[in-house]
């Protein structure tokens, strides 16, 4: 079963720091990267999304790298403030109908 | 704009009972529509995704099961809850048009007892 590996599982980063949050994949054919944002008992959100033709999008402070060889891709939240504070999941487009497979997420929390 | 609609918000079930959750949207026709669970603390599993009306798949073998009587509104329905059932459950469209976006309602906290 195709597999999208997350890490780390959790984070925390001083306010104004970079927080960073990477996945892996295995299967080269996916080309839809999104990242979503859950704050608790919220359903989560799309925050930013790439397609392989590109190796960076920027929106905000939000980044998402991609290295299609390494078969990876990043989140990177600039300037982190509290409320960054969330869990974020990271996917990648399933095998059909449009489904989405998912990382295990990473909570991450910014001190102030 | 599209919305998703999820009731109840919260709901607290006797083991052995029956569940009914339902999940409508507004603002899109003939969307793909999913049902989610989440543990606590824990990521998202798919439990059913639907392409049509009547049309469900599904995703990981359980007493749960899922319906879609018309074209924007899944039904989660189970005759005998189990306390493994607790979770937050998040139902979730994607449009037409070759569109992987997936968008969330705000999800029923089911606790069973």
């Amino acid at each position: 079963q195709q597999q999208v590996k997350q890490s780390p599982q959790s984070l925390i980063v001083q306010k104004g720091g970079i927080s960073i949050i990477n996945c892996a994949y295995e299967n080269t054919a996916f080309d839809y990267f999104p990242w979503y944002q859950q704050f608790p008992g919220k359903g989560p959100a799309l925050l930013i999304a790439i397609r392989p033709d590109v190796s960076e999008k920027k929106e905000g402070r939000f980044t998402i790298s991609f290295n299609k060889s390494a078969k990876q891709f990043s989140l990177h939240i600039m300037d982190s403030q509290p409320g960054d504070s969330a869990t974020y999941f990271c996917a990648v487009e399933g095998h059909s109908n449009y489904q989405l497979i998912w990382g295990a997420g990473t909570k991450l929390i910014i001190k102030p | 704009s599209q919305t998703i609609h999820q009731w109840p918000a919260t709901l607290v079930q006797p083991v052995g009972s029956p569940l009914s959750l339902e999940c409508t949207v507004e603002g899109t026709s003939n969307p793909n529509l999913y049902w989610y669970r989440q543990a606590a603390g824990r990521g998202l599993q798919l439990l059913f995704y639907s392409v049509g009306i009547g049309q469900i798949s599904s995703e990981v073998p359980q007493n749960l099961s899922a319906s879609r009587p018309q074209d924007r509104q899944f039904i989660l329905s189970s005759k005998k809850l189990l306390l493994s059932d607790s979770g937050f459950y998040l139902c979730a469209l994607s449009g037409q048009g070759g569109s992987y976006e997936q968008y969330f309602g705000p999800g029923t906290r089911l606790t069973v007892t």
